[in-house]
């Protein structure tokens, strides 16, 4: 069965400083996976996508992701951090043979420092 | 596009009552799930479908959880003889597939008291 393993629970960085949060996935074949960002009261955001194809994967708001197969990882940075990105971040993968269901990680929640 | 919709966004009720949440997704998105998310956690896959086949369901889906879709439009989520544990927030999707990025709505709260 697929998983999805976010290490950091709470993550606090100030502002302008860089970020990356961390994603490991279990799963058999070649992955479809998320980032979504869910800012309190609200629903859930795409902020990128990896099908296939480049390994690195621009998102919106300034985020990127980079696949690496070989760690089973799928880690979101961002360059410099927003007061305005504190919310929760969750990363997913989608099961190919599922109609795509995801399976989404325990979250982590991100603080910003002015 | 006005996005995914749900409909109640908070529901609170006694438990053993019976509840029904909708869910309207993006028109001409053929794929529709729900999941659940209980606080502090990621959203769990509970069922979903394509047009209005219901093609998944989680083992989470109990026998007291019944979800529809007809006409491949809209979809409806009934919990019966609620308990406190379905306390959640119940979240739609709706993705036009295959693979398809997935929409979210905005939830349905649940409260059992």
């Amino acid at each position: 069965a697929q998983s999805v393993t976010q290490p950091d629970i709470h993550i606090t960085v100030s502002e302008g400083a860089s970020l990356e949060l961390r994603c490991n996935y279990s799963y058999g074949a070649t992955p479809y996976l998320f980032w979504y960002v869910q800012s309190p009261g609200q629903g859930l955001q795409l902020l990128l996508k990896y099908f296939s194809g480049d390994t690195l994967v621009q998102g919106i708001k300034g985020f990127e992701a980079e696949f690496k197969r070989s760690q089973s990882s799928f880690n979101l940075r961002k360059p410099s951090v927003h007061w305005s990105d504190a919310a929760e971040y969750f990363c997913a993968v989608g099961d190919n043979n599922a109609g795509n269901m995801l399976t989404f990680g325990g979250g982590t929640r991100l603080m910003v420092k002015p | 596009d006005t996005g995914v919709s749900q409909d109640p966004r908070h529901k609170i009720t006694k438990r053993g009552q019976n509840v029904t949440f909708r869910c309207d997704p993006i028109s001409e998105h053929n794929r529709l799930y729900w999941y659940r998310q209980t606080l502090g956690q990621g959203p769990e896959f509970l069922t979903y479908f394509q047009n209005e086949a219901q093609l998944e369901k989680s083992r989470l889906l109990s026998d007291r959880f019944s979800a529809e879709r007809p006409k491949g439009s809209f979809s409806t989520l009934e919990i019966q003889r609620t308990e406190q544990g379905d306390s959640a927030m119940y979240l739609c999707a709706s993705s036009i597939g295959p693979p398809g990025e997935q929409f979210f709505g905005p939830g349905t709260r649940l409260t059992v008291l």
